[in-house]
């Protein structure tokens, strides 16, 4: 089985610029999630999307955002970018489903590295 | 979510088996213990997670103390691969969630396991 697939491994935007990064997760699976991760935060955790609607949520602004199409591909987006939104972007999938959906591990992609000039 | 707390660091000799501990003194009966790596430039990498009992499988073992306040991770015989950082984590049981909120995982510091050659 492919695992979770993320594309563009690398990007470079300037400041007040807005960016988009797409992840294909593990086939049959129907979650995803959004972290990020910075040297000084360490992994923190954006949001999380299951059958096109956002589930759970982090604690980050506005300016993230996420969402989950039919085929259960997902695209975050964030807007008005800053220098500190340089980061490793990563993306997990699971089956998600079912009441104990938190007994089903989370399977990670290897990430985008934005870096904000 | 409980807090996990692991030592910064810790060496192991190539083929011995690696003993990384986790305390989670305040953990509550609804929380399963989840266990990641991360190897550098790469995504996490799911390991291994449980709740009460002790669980193999043919990555590592992870042992629970019966009162749940700490566990261990066991890689049986370690390999320069396993040269990597990892995290201990706990993730309440979406039974009990109470929603509204993130039930991201909750990534802290980590070990960093060197297996020295």
């Amino acid at each position: 089985k492919a695992g979770v697939t993320q594309t563009p491994r690398y990007l470079i935007k300037t400041r007040g610029q807005q960016v988009t990064l797409s992840c294909s997760p593990i086939s049959g699976h129907r979650s995803v999630s959004w972290y990020q991760q910075t040297p000084g935060q360490g992994l923190q955790f954006l949001f999380e999307y299951f059958s096109e609607t956002q589930r759970n949520k982090g604690n980050f602004p506005g300016r993230f955002s996420g969402r989950q199409f039919s085929n259960s591909r997902s695209e975050m987006n964030v807007s008005t970018l800053e220098l500190g939104d340089s980061a490793l972007y990563l993306c997990a999938s699971s089956e998600g489903q079912g009441e104990d959906y938190s007994n089903q591990p989370q399977h990670f992609g290897d990430g985008t590295r934005l870096s904000i000039l | 979510d409980a807090k996990t707390t692991q030592p910064t660091s810790m060496d192991c000799a190539e083929g011995r088996a690696a003993n990384l501990p986790c305390n989670h003194s305040t953990i509550s009966g609804n929380e399963y213990v989840y266990w990641y790596r991360q190897i550098h430039s790469q995504g996490p990498q799911y390991i291994i997670h449980g709740l009460k009992n002790n669980e193999t499988n043919e990555m590592a073992s992870l042992i629970i103390t019966e009162d749940r306040k700490s566990s261990t991770l066991i890689l049986p015989h370690a390999t320069l691969r396993d040269t990597a950082v990892y995290y201990c984590i706990v993730r309440v049981s979406t039974i009990f969630f109470t929603g509204g909120g993130a039930d991201g995982l909750t990534f802290g510091k980590g070990t960093h396991l060197i297996i020295q050659p």
